[in-house]
């Protein structure tokens, strides 16, 4: 079946640490996307690409890093430099263009104690 | 730059109400709208979608109808159900931009 994966569902890690969130999609699509969701709040965009070996930082890309070395992955770092990284990280793909929708992952709720 | 407000909730209904969630929206040119939703603990999933002025996006029951002169495109069931219970998301994309702005999000409570 074609769809976004996030894993893992939940993560847990201690302050002062690296953290890596996997998203892989197989649907053909060019732009990916990573997405912060705070409880009680609407999605903040970390960063995103349009293509291949190339992406742009969105709004809250300070203490976040990604690649997009494949098509069909873009691996997000939370980096200690992240003051507040406890939250539910949402990625998501989508064709290119004005119409196009987003295809979301099931979310990774990311807890630093 | 470009913006979207929809009402605070949450919303509580009793099974069968009547069900509006106002958004209305700021943007240059023409983008195209969205009504996505999340059940508790997931992504969030696509719902409808109007690409122009007049069109009215349609799916499971929900309908939304873009109107460009009121920048508004409202969310209405007519029937809700307890299974409709969750958060809903109006957005845009604007011609030209990759970034899909999203509204805060209004969660819905349906009581049997």
């Amino acid at each position: 079946d074609g769809g976004i994966t996030q894993s893992p569902k939940y993560l847990f890690r201690k302050e002062g640490q690296n953290v890596t969130l996997s998203c892989e999609q197989n649907l053909n699509h060019d732009a990916m996307y990573w997405y912060r969701q705070d409880p009680g709040q609407g999605l903040r965009l970390i960063y995103y690409s349009q293509i291949v070996n190339d992406f742009q930082k969105g709004d809250i890309a300070e203490g976040y890093s990604v690649s997009r070395e494949k098509k069909e992955s873009f691996p997000l770092t939370v980096t200690s430099a992240q003051k507040n990284p406890t939250a539910f990280y949402l990625c998501a793909s989508g064709l290119a263009g004005p119409t196009a929708e987003q295809y979301f992952g099931p979310g990774t709720r990311l807890t630093v104690t | 730059g470009d913006s979207v407000t929809q009402m605070e909730g949450p919303v509580t209904l009793s099974e069968e109400a009547f069900l509006t969630i106002n958004c209305t929206y700021t943007a240059t040119g023409y983008p195209s709208l969205f009504w996505y939703v999340q059940y508790p603990g997931e992504g969030l999933q696509l719902l409808l979608k109007a690409t122009k002025a007049d069109d009215k996006g349609s799916n499971k029951g929900f309908e939304a109808t873009y109107r460009k002169e009121t920048t508004s495109f409202h969310l209405e069931k007519g029937s809700v159900q307890v299974s409709d219970s969750a958060v809903y998301f109006c957005a845009l994309l604007n011609t030209g931009g990759f970034k899909t702005i999203f509204g805060a999000g209004t969660r819905l409570f349906v009581k049997a």
